[in-house]
Order: C-alpha cells, then sequence, then structure tokens
C-alpha cells in the first residue's frame, strides 16, 4: 500500500514568518493530496489540497506544491498567525479504487506570538 | 448544510465488551470511510462504505466491522475490546466515494478501553 512520510513532526515559528511542511509518497499511483487542520480537540478539516495535473495551488496565505517526479508535496503557510497554530496532516489517495486517504503522521505547528 | 455528526462523542469501555459507534453523513453523500486515529499509529483508514456495501477495507482484525443503511448513515462495530483500542473515531463522508473527492470528517467519538 502507499506510505506517506511528514516532516518535521514539530515546528515552532515567529508570527509572521513561514512554515513549511514537507511530505513523500511511495505509490507513483497516487493522485490526490489533500492537507488538513486538526485544533485540539477538533475535527481534521481540509484546508487546501492538491491533484496531479497541477504542480501548485494557492490559496491566500497558503499554498501547495507538489512533485510527482520525485513524489513529494509541501504546504507552505505565509505571514503566520497564532490561530495557525494546530496539528497538520498531509495524505495521499490513489487514483484507483475507493477514495480512502493514506496520513502522514502530522506536524505540530506552534506560532509564538 | 449540517456537516458530519458522530454519536456518541465518548465511550468508556471494559475489556471483552463490545462498542457500536454511529455516523451520519452530510446530506447527499453516499460515500462514509472510517478513520482511527491514536498518538502512535496517526490515522489509519479502517473501511469504506458506499450504497450499503463495503468497498474497501484496511488493515484491522475482523473485530472491527461496519455497515451502512439505505440513507446513507453508518455504524461501526468494535467486539472483544482490547485496550490498545482506545482511540479517536472518526468518520468522513464524501459524494460518491472517487478518488479526487474531498472528504469531510466528523468530530469524532473518543473510546476509552479499561
Amino acid at each position: 500500500g502507499e506510505n506517506v512520510e511528514q516532516h518535521p513532526s514539530t515546528l515552532s515559528v515567529q508570527e509572521g514568518d513561514s512554515a513549511v511542511i514537507k511530505c513523500t509518497y511511495s505509490d507513483s499511483a497516487s493522485n490526490y493530496f489533500p492537507w488538513y487542520k486538526q485544533e485540539l480537540g477538533k475535527r481534521p478539516q481540509l484546508i487546501i489540497d492538491i491533484r496531479s495535473n497541477v504542480g501548485e495551488k494557492k490559496d491566500q496565505r497558503i499554498a501547495v506544491t507538489l512533485n510527482k517526479t520525485a513524489k513529494h508535496f509541501s504546504l507552505h503557510i505565509t505571514e503566520t498567525q497564532p490561530e495557525d497554530s494546530a496539528v497538520y496532516f498531509c495524505a495521499a489517495s490513489l487514483q484507483t479504487g475507493a477514495n480512502n486517504l493514506f496520513f502522514g503522521t502530522g506536524t505540530r505547528l506552534t506560532v509564538i506570538p | 448544510k449540517a456537516g458530519v455528526t458522530q454519536t456518541p462523542r465518548y465511550l468508556i469501555k471494559t475489556r471483552g465488551q463490545q462498542v457500536t459507534l454511529s455516523c451520519s453523513p452530510i446530506s447527499g453523500h453516499r460515500s462514509v470511510s472510517w478513520y482511527q486515529q491514536t498518538p502512535g499509529q496517526g490515522l489509519q483508514f479502517l473501511f469504506e462504505y458506499f450504497s450499503e456495501t463495503q468497498r474497501n477495507k484496511g488493515n484491522f482484525p475482523g473485530r472491527f466491522s461496519g455497515r451502512q443503511f439505505s440513507n446513507s448513515r453508518s455504524e461501526m462495530n468494535v467486539s472483544t475490546l482490547e485496550l490498545g483500542d482506545s482511540a479517536l473515531y472518526l468518520c468522513a463522508s464524501s459524494l460518491l466515494g472517487l478518488a479526487l473527492e474531498t472528504q469531510y470528517f466528523g468530530p469524532g467519538t473518543r473510546l476509552l478501553v479499561l
């Protein structure tokens, strides 16, 4: 099956700085890559996703890049704010079959005011 | 539209017991997936249901089972509970369960096995 690795496991940044989280995947058949944000005690919320026919997608302060050749994708958050503090999960989904997601192990982001 | 709902939100059981968790998807969504979240193993896929049929199953023992009703609501059952089953159980719904569809998560059921 698919194996998704995520780094770093923890990340602390000063408010206003950028944060980058990286993920790699093993199965070249994967072609859907969502990112979820999970605040303490809450459900995972989709913040951005990318499909394999594009290399980059942006939504205000959040962007995701995908390199299919190298099988890695990254989340970029610019101008971080304290409310960005949460655990972020990357995931990958195979093109065929049902839509079960394979998740990375999560990155705990702390934005220091 | 109302989001994905799960009941109960918290459960305490003892080893050997069984438990049933419920998930109501977003109205119109026909696919429901279940995930187990633990500090050690992270988020792991359990199974997915579409039109009352299990289409895909993760690598969990047969003690974990589920079903889906004609209104797309889903239940999962864990029999002969073990301490290691303590986890947050999340369900997620999507429209048709296609590989490129967004999945929307419920708040989860936190299960503690004593």
